[in-house]
């Protein structure tokens, strides 16, 4: 079974321009969390989807933002990316909508210059 | 005062130690928890799972659970170079609306062949 897959894996973007961050859950799970890891603050939780609503939302600004499609597929923009927003985005997926174990895909690292 | 603490380390053990991670946290609504491992440019890899104060046995693994005290713990047994990683703990609360992790800083653990 396939494991949450995250694209690209690697990102190099600069200080302004906007990125998108794609996730395919694993087949079955209906619940996308995203979630930014920094040496600094360790793993944050951005925000959660379930059938397509956005259902929890972290403390972020509005410059990040997500999407669920009906397939489940998750997608994250962030807008006028800063040097701070450099940083491994992690996706993770769930079976159920609340509290079900999550399962994460090896991440996208973003690097602003 | 974060709401869960967990000692960076790093922890270096010689191989076939018993390790022992800790992690207490400060909001009594968390329910649920999680312990993940992480390796390097890998995202976190779900290693146990429980809801309930007690014990949870995974082959070398042993999830403990003191909700009185607040406080979780993970055991790995005849400890392996392979162990060599960073352990991050994770607890969510129920919530109605969805569900959100929030982690442990996580500890890094080198076991020494």
């Amino acid at each position: 079974k396939a494991g949450v897959t995250q694209t690209p894996r690697y990102l190099i973007k600069t200080r302004g321009q906007q990125v998108t961050l794609s996730c395919s859950p694993i087949s079955g799970h209906r619940s996308v969390s995203w979630y930014q890891q920094t040496p600094g603050q360790g793993l944050q939780f951005l925000f959660e989807y379930f059938s397509e609503t956005q259902r929890n939302k972290g403390n972020f600004p509005g410059r990040f933002s997500g999407r669920q499609f009906s397939n489940s597929r998750s997608e994250m923009n962030v807008s006028t990316l800063e040097l701070g927003d450099s940083a491994l985005y992690l996706c993770a997926s769930g079976k159920e909508a609340e509290n079900s174990p999550l399962h994460f895909g090896n991440g996208t690292r973003l690097t602003v210059t | 005062q974060k709401e869960v603490e967990q000692d960076p380390g790093p922890l270096s053990v010689p191989e076939g130690a018993i390790v022992s991670l800790n992690c207490t946290y400060s909001n009594s609504a968390f329910q649920y928890f999680m312990w993940y491992r992480q390796y390097s440019r890998k995202g976190p890899e779900l290693l146990m799972y429980t809801y309930s104060s007690g014990n949870k046995e995974d082959g070398r693994f042993t999830a403990q659970v003191d909700k009185s005290s607040k406080y979780i713990s993970l055991f790995i047994r005849d400890s392996q170079p392979s162990d060599s990683a960073t352990y991050l703990c994770a607890m969510s609360a129920w919530e109605t609306s969805g569900s959100r992790l929030t982690f442990g800083e996580g500890t890094q653990l080198t076991v020494n062949p």
